[in-house]
């Protein structure tokens, strides 16, 4: 019953650093997404996988980049860390465009 | 740019009492989406709407289409403690959801 899974699940990285943030799913989707939370802002989209083998810029996508590695995994990297990164991520899937979207438990990153 | 506004941003309230949440925008959605986030979990799809006018039920949850599919709105009946959580509308085009801010309630037991 594991639908969405997202590790690492908390994270602190300094200024410059990188990290990858993973996600699987289990649901056989063909889309997934990354998106970031930020208090008083929303969900706003980083970047989405309509399906295997293409990736396209959502909302805020500036700093980051996504590897659709195949169809269950999404992964997100930072490449050089930035305070303005600290957020909650999460990743999420569909079957396709306009269905439910499944989100994962989120993964609280701090840059300082 | 599609934005969806939300209102109030935030409403603590006692066990029993009645509520509505708005979700607003100066765009035509072809469908919204309400969904309900709790502490430390990702957001769950609690209904969508996708006519202009349709009422749905889920429960003691009631959610509205507006007829011009520009904005949609969540009464709650007789809250209780478990309806506490971040409510959030979301819509968009292809695979381009946005989400508004949400409405962050409390209900008090």
């Amino acid at each position: 019953n594991a639908g969405v899974t997202q590790t690492p699940k908390f994270q602190v990285l300094k200024t410059g650093q990188s990290m990858t943030l993973q996600c699987a799913q289990d649901m056989n989707h063909n889309s997934m997404y990354w998106y970031r939370q930020d208090p008083g802002m929303g969900l706003r989209l980083i970047y989405y996988s309509a399906s295997e083998g293409t990736t396209d810029k959502g909302e805020v996508p500036n700093g980051y980049n996504v590897s659709r590695l195949n169809k269950r995994e999404f992964s997100l990297r930072l490449e050089s860390a930035a305070p303005s990164q600290t957020s909650v991520y999460f990743c999420a899937s569909s079957e396709g465009s306009g269905n439910t979207i499944y989100f994962g438990e989120g993964s609280w990153l701090t840059v300082v | 740019t599609q934005l969806l506004e939300q209102s109030p941003q935030f409403l603590s309230i006692q066990e029993g009492e009645n509520l509505t949440v708005y979700c607003n925008s100066s765009s035509v959605f072809s469908s919204l989406q309400w969904y309900r986030q709790e502490p430390g979990e990702g957001p769950v799809l609690l209904v969508t709407v996708v006519t202009g006018g349709e009422v749905k039920k889920l429960k003691r949850l009631t959610f509205q289409f507006g007829d011009a599919r520009k904005d949609s709105s969540l009464h709650i009946t007789a809250a209780q403690p478990g309806d506490t959580g971040l409510y959030l509308c979301a819509g968009g085009e292809t695979y381009k959801y946005i989400f508004g801010t949400g409405t962050r309630l409390k209900v008090l037991a």
